[in-house]
């Protein structure tokens, strides 16, 4: 399978706990995005990377998020600290930048579920 | 504030029909506009997408209209199945800059057999 994989696809996390998430982009993909959704929404822009350089972060990113992208290949975004109000499922996508805006692929998301 | 707005929130559609969505936006510094298909506890699975150099974009029974003066895009989906319901997102992204996607809020679309 040579689509966006995120791991896990579920967690179900006490609060105030810490949750890390894990995206694996297509592999020649540079770019590498968060996005949160919740139920009956559509996915809001957390934040991007190209390579391994975080490029831009929404205001939605308090500082109990944090996402990194070491060497430029997967992604790990961490939520500290969690709230309920963190449920929702977090998609992450990558795209292959080049001069003008191109497709981004999903990935299938990871459920949050904060009790 | 909602950069793209989406209409219907929900859609029933008869097997066989034309399903419509519509999407309308202010800033005109967008440039990239796709429309995504959503299944339940799926992520969104890109469905066809379209710059503003062109009126229209068709890609088997998906078919995007865009009005640049209008500020307004729409999907048609003819011949709809019972397998197209899902939720539809239509999306924006600006020029020159990291090409965030801004979403609309979805349309639940329903193919009655």
């Amino acid at each position: 399978d040579t689509g966006v994989s995120q791991n896990p696809r579920h967690k179900i996390t006490k609060r105030g706990q810490n949750v890390t998430f894990r995206c694996d982009p297509i592999s020649e993909h540079n770019r590498l995005y968060w996005y949160r959704q919740t139920l009956g929404q559509g996915p809001e822009f957390l934040t991007y990377f190209q390579n391994e350089a975080q490029l831009e972060k929404s205001r939605l990113l308090s500082d109990r998020f944090s996402a990194e992208r070491p060497k430029g290949s997967f992604s790990t975004l961490e939520i500290q600290r969690t709230e309920q109000g963190d449920s929702a499922m977090y998609l992450c996508a990558s795209s292959h930048h080049r001069d003008r805006t191109t497709e981004q692929y999903f990935g299938p998301g990871t459920r949050l579920t904060v009790t | 504030q909602q950069q793209v707005k989406q209409s219907p929130q929900s859609l029933i559609v008869q097997k066989g029909g034309i399903s419509i969505i519509n999407c309308a936006y202010e800033n005109t510094a967008f440039d990239y506009f796709p429309w995504y298909q959503q299944f339940p506890g799926k992520g969104p699975a890109l469905l066809i997408a379209i710059r503003p150099d062109v009126s229209e974009k068709k890609e088997g029974r998906f078919t995007i209209s865009f009005n640049k003066s209008a500020k307004q895009f729409s999907l048609h989906i003819m011949d709809s199945q019972p397998g197209d319901s899902a939720t539809y997102f239509c999306a924006a992204s600006p020029r020159n800059t990291g090409n965030q996607f801004y979403f609309g809020t979805g349309t639940s679309l329903t193919v009655i057999p």
